[in-house]
């Protein structure tokens, strides 16, 4: 089956710096990854939505000055948290889609900002 | 903008037997797709069963039944045999069906957390 991997899978971090969280398609191509952050006991909630070679779109409310999304290439996303802050802590969820309907999620990345 | 709602926070099973997770959803659409995820502790999300809104016949996949309604927007998941291993948080999920929407991501309702009674 289609596999996504996420890196880290735990980052801690000093408030005021940044952070780097990689998502990668192992086995098929990506034109569309998207973006989620998990608080604890909660739903997902879509931050973004990124296309290959083209600029994120980002759902309302979301920062995007804070939430960088580059989607470099067609197995590669990379969500950058900038000066990160102890309200960022979350656990945040890529996801990629190699077919029309189907959706794959990679294991997700703990975040803590202290 | 469609909604998902899952009307059950928690909800119980006895090892063995068989649960039903309720999902209603509202859409002005024709054709869409429906899914339910599962999420265990790991927080890994796995797909369950997939169904396609223009399929009259219900999906399953083995332990795992769908009752889709389109009239009715419902859509509940079925699950028989219950395991152990059935214990996580179960999400319902929508998705338009038009064709330019190759970028519409997934709708999710607040989801459901399933506990396995041994």
């Amino acid at each position: 089956g289609a596999v996504v991997s996420q890196h880290p899978s735990w980052v801690i971090c000093k408030s005021g710096t940044s952070v780097k969280i990689e998502c990668r398609s192992l086995d098929f191509q990506a034109t569309t990854m998207f973006w989620y952050r998990q608080f604890p006991k909660q739903s997902l909630m879509l931050m973004a939505t990124s296309n290959e070679g083209s600029k994120a779109t980002y759902e309302q409310g979301v920062e995007k000055d804070k939430f960088l999304i580059n989607h470099a290439s067609l197995t590669l996303s990379t969500l950058t948290v900038t000066s990160a802050h102890p309200e960022d802590s979350s656990f945040y969820i890529c996801s990629a889609r190699p077919f029309f309907y189907e959706q794959y999620f990679g294991p997700g990345t703990r975040l803590t900002v202290t | 903008a469609q909604t998902v709602t899952q009307s059950q926070p928690e909800m119980s099973v006895q090892e063995a037997e068989t649960v039903t997770l309720s999902c209603t959803y509202d859409t002005s659409e024709s054709d869409y797709y429906l899914f339910w995820y599962k999420q265990p502790p790991s927080r890994q999300m796995i797909l369950v069963i997939r169904q396609e809104a223009y399929k009259q016949q219900n999906a399953t996949e083995n332990r795992f039944s769908v009752n889709f309604q389109k009239a009715a927007k419902s859509f509940s998941l079925k699950i028989s045999d219950s395991q152990l291993g059935d214990a996580a948080m179960y999400f319902c999920a929508y998705r338009s069906a038009r064709e330019s929407s190759g970028n519409t991501p997934l709708v999710f309702g607040k989801g459901t957390r399933l506990s396995v009674i041994a």
